[in-house]
């Protein structure tokens, strides 16, 4: 089993409509992230944790909430979608004492805002 | 200026070559630097970290880092087509616990037969 997994994989969702994405790890890992990818940007940082009392916005943060449920979990949700979020999301978890710098990523949601 | 930058490329080599890619950053209190291999649709996956001035050498990849220069590179030797990817690097700022990961938008590399 995949030690990071993200649900929906994939997911067409109307404007105005609220979307949650949702991610759960089994490394034990105590720092969870959120991220968005379009082409030719790269990976921007929407929001991070660092356990379960302590989220932390990102530089893209605007229109986005999460909510840490767990250690193992971490959700995103846009609450009211909008075109230009169509994107790909990945959620990226780092801990451990062996590589602790170190982000796992999971496999990505691709999400379309029509 | 942005925190991270690589060229986008595309950056296309015969199979065989030595692929350079590139990488700067404007954080100097930067003390951890990565490169992600992503393959189209998929997610990223880690292939170097370097945390000191100048080489470090796995298999086929080697990282450079220059910290006064503020430079970050990537080489692979005896390239091959299963490189072709986009490889994204990602500069850790912030503090050892809390720091958090800037990535570059990505250079796109092309190994053909």
């Amino acid at each position: 089993d995949a030690d990071v997994t993200q649900t929906p994989r994939n997911r067409i969702t109307k404007t105005g409509k609220r979307i949650m994405l949702e991610c759960s790890q089994t490394k034990g890992h105590d720092r969870m992230y959120w991220y968005r990818q379009d082409p030719g940007l790269g990976l921007r940082l929407i929001y991070y944790s660092f356990d379960v009392k302590d989220i932390n916005k990102g530089e893209i943060s605007d229109g986005y909430s999460v909510s840490r449920q767990a250690q193992a979990k971490f959700s995103l949700s846009l609450e009211s979608a909008i075109p230009n979020q169509t994107a790909l999301y990945f959620c990226a978890t780092r801990g451990g004492s062996g590589s602790p710098d170190t982000q796992y990523f999971g496999p990505g949601t691709r999400l379309t805002v029509l | 200026q942005k925190e991270v930058e690589q060229n986008s490329g595309p950056l296309s080599v015969p199979e065989g070559a030595i692929a350079s890619l590139n990488c700067t950053y404007s954080d100097r209190v930067s003390q951890s630097f990565f490169w992600y291999r992503q393959y189209s649709g998929k997610s990223p996956e880690l292939i170097m970290s370097i945390y000191s001035n100048g080489d470090k050498e796995d298999g086929r990849f080697t990282a450079q880092l220059n910290k006064a220069s503020q430079y970050v590179s990537l080489l692979i030797r005896d390239s091959q087509p299963s490189d072709s990817a986009t490889y994204l690097c990602a500069v850790k700022t912030g503090g050892t616990s809390y720091g958090k990961l800037t990535f570059g938008q990505g250079t796109i590399l092309t190994v053909h037969p």
